[in-house]
């Protein structure tokens, strides 16, 4: 199973642009590195999802070096309503057609006034 | 199109009663993902199911536990004889096709066991 290793948490002041980093050492060959966002209290929520260089949405960018075995979430001029739990996935595949979308932790992002 | 939908949002029950938890999917989607949450820590998986097939309950504890999506209507989430330790945020996730990394998780069901 790819496992990934991301910070437990992170402080940011408000607008400054936050990079939250995660380690996939054993990402698969085909698969994606997709993150997600948790507030207090609800289910996590997509925020992007790329396979390699660079992904930009409205949200964030994601950057994945060319050996993929890390990602870079870039979070663009931070606000209150940014503080929130961030994971970083990879699909695990499971065996007979079936995949998991496996969680850690997470990192814990608090911003500040 | 609503989004994915679990009920109840809150479910209180005393040790050794049953709990049982509903998620309906997002229309179209075909494929479900049931996950438990305890207080501060990451999601745990536990069991993936399409319509009327269990797919993968690797992440389901061996007794007590079942889960089931029907061909008609809301896939379960069943605790029988519950006990303080299954108090826990249990999330429903929803998506197209298997191993789509884009899943849409429910609000939730907080289950307290008292």
């Amino acid at each position: 199973l790819a496992k990934t290793t991301q910070p437990i948490s992170m402080d940011s002041y408000e607008g400054q642009e936050v990079n939250i980093t995660c380690s996939h050492n054993n990402i698969a060959t085909n698969d994606y590195i997709t993150w997600y966002q948790q507030f207090p209290s609800q289910g996590p929520r997509f925020i992007i999802q790329g396979y390699k260089t660079k992904v930009t949405n409205e949200v964030a960018s994601l950057f994945i070096p060319a050996d993929r075995k890390s990602s870079t979430l870039s979070l663009p001029r931070v606000s209150l309503s940014d503080t929130a739990v961030y994971y970083c996935l990879v699909r695990n595949y499971s065996g007979a057609g079936s995949y998991q979308l496996t969680f850690g932790k997470g990192t814990k992002l608090s911003v500040i006034p | 199109n609503a989004g994915v939908m679990q009920n109840p949002r809150h479910l209180v029950r005393r040790r050794g009663q049953e709990a049982r938890l509903r998620c309906s999917p997002m229309k179209g989607h075909s494929h479900v993902y049931w996950y438990r949450q305890l207080p501060e820590e990451g999601l745990k998986f536990m069991v993936y199911l399409q319509k009327e097939n269990i797919i993968d309950e690797s992440g389901m504890p061996k007794e007590r536990f079942s889960a089931e999506f029907p061909k008609e209507g809301p896939s379960i989430l069943r605790i029988q004889q519950v006990v303080r330790g299954d108090s826990a945020a249990y999330f429903c996730a929803s998506s197209p096709s298997a191993g789509d990394t884009e899943a849409f998780f429910g609000q939730g069901t907080r289950l307290t066991v008292v």
